[in-house]
């Protein structure tokens, strides 16, 4: 069954902690990327990666860090330096194909609260 | 700069009614433009396209250029229509046309979502 599995579905976390998601996505995909939804402010872009063991920051990277050590996989640290952490996290991917236009493959999401 | 606007935040209708979850987005090139949905405990997933200019679920959306609108419409709303809708603009990033032209180096730029909530 192809697609993107994000892991865990729910986490807890202590402050001061650092903690890893997961993402995984076993379509092939050359470009992934990492989103945080929060109610009323939409999806707003993390990291993304084009291709393996390159990344870029996106639009609210500080405080996070990300992997891209093969295809398949793309995780995301949210380190103790994010200083609001609780969130909905979204992981995305899509294929880089000429022409191609940009509809994004998400995974159901980890839901991250820190205590 | 490059905006995408859903100006509401909740639209409540009900069971048969008209539906049109409004759009609106400022971008000076030629805008690629996508509808997302997400159902209650389901993942974000692509709706429309407006370059495909199909009609999924009932659902249908016109580019006007001259608006710089990309609304979202169905004529009779279903309760299982029930969902948090996005808007969302695609554009490059790179100047290389090559990247570009490849699909490579392209943003979504996305709007805040609305909920569309269809009761019985």
């Amino acid at each position: 069954d192809g697609g993107i599995t994000q892991s865990p579905k729910y986490l807890f976390r202590k402050e001061g902690q650092n903690v890893t998601l997961s993402c995984e996505q076993n379509l092939n995909h050359d470009a992934m990327y990492w989103y945080r939804q929060d109610p009323g402010q939409g999806l707003r872009l993390i990291y993304y990666s084009q291709i393996v063991n390159d990344f870029q920051k996106g639009d609210i990277a500080e405080g996070y860090s990300v992997s891209r050590e093969k295809k398949e996989s793309f995780p995301l640290t949210v380190t103790s330096a994010q200083k609001n952490p609780t969130a909905f996290y979204l992981c995305a991917s899509r294929p880089t194909l000429r022409g191609y236009t940009g509809e994004l493959f998400f995974g159901e999401g980890s839901r991250l609260t820190v205590l | 700069a490059q905006r995408v606007t859903q100006p509401e935040k909740l639209l409540s209708v009900f069971k048969g009614a008209p539906v049109e979850l409004k759009c609106n987005y400022s971008y000076s090139g030629s805008p690629e433009l996508f509808w997302y949905v997400q159902y209650s405990r389901q993942r974000l997933q692509l709706l429309l396209r407006h370059i495909s200019r199909e009609s999924i679920k009932g659902f249908t959306a016109d580019l006007n250029k001259g608006e710089t609108s990309f609304h979202l419409k169905k004529p009779f709303a279903q309760e299982e229509d029930s969902a948090m809708y996005y808007c969302a603009l695609s554009r490059p990033v790179g100047a290389l046309l090559r990247q570009i032209n490849a699909g490579n180096n392209r943003k979504l730029i996305w709007g805040l979502g609305t909920s569309l909530a269809v009761n019985p």
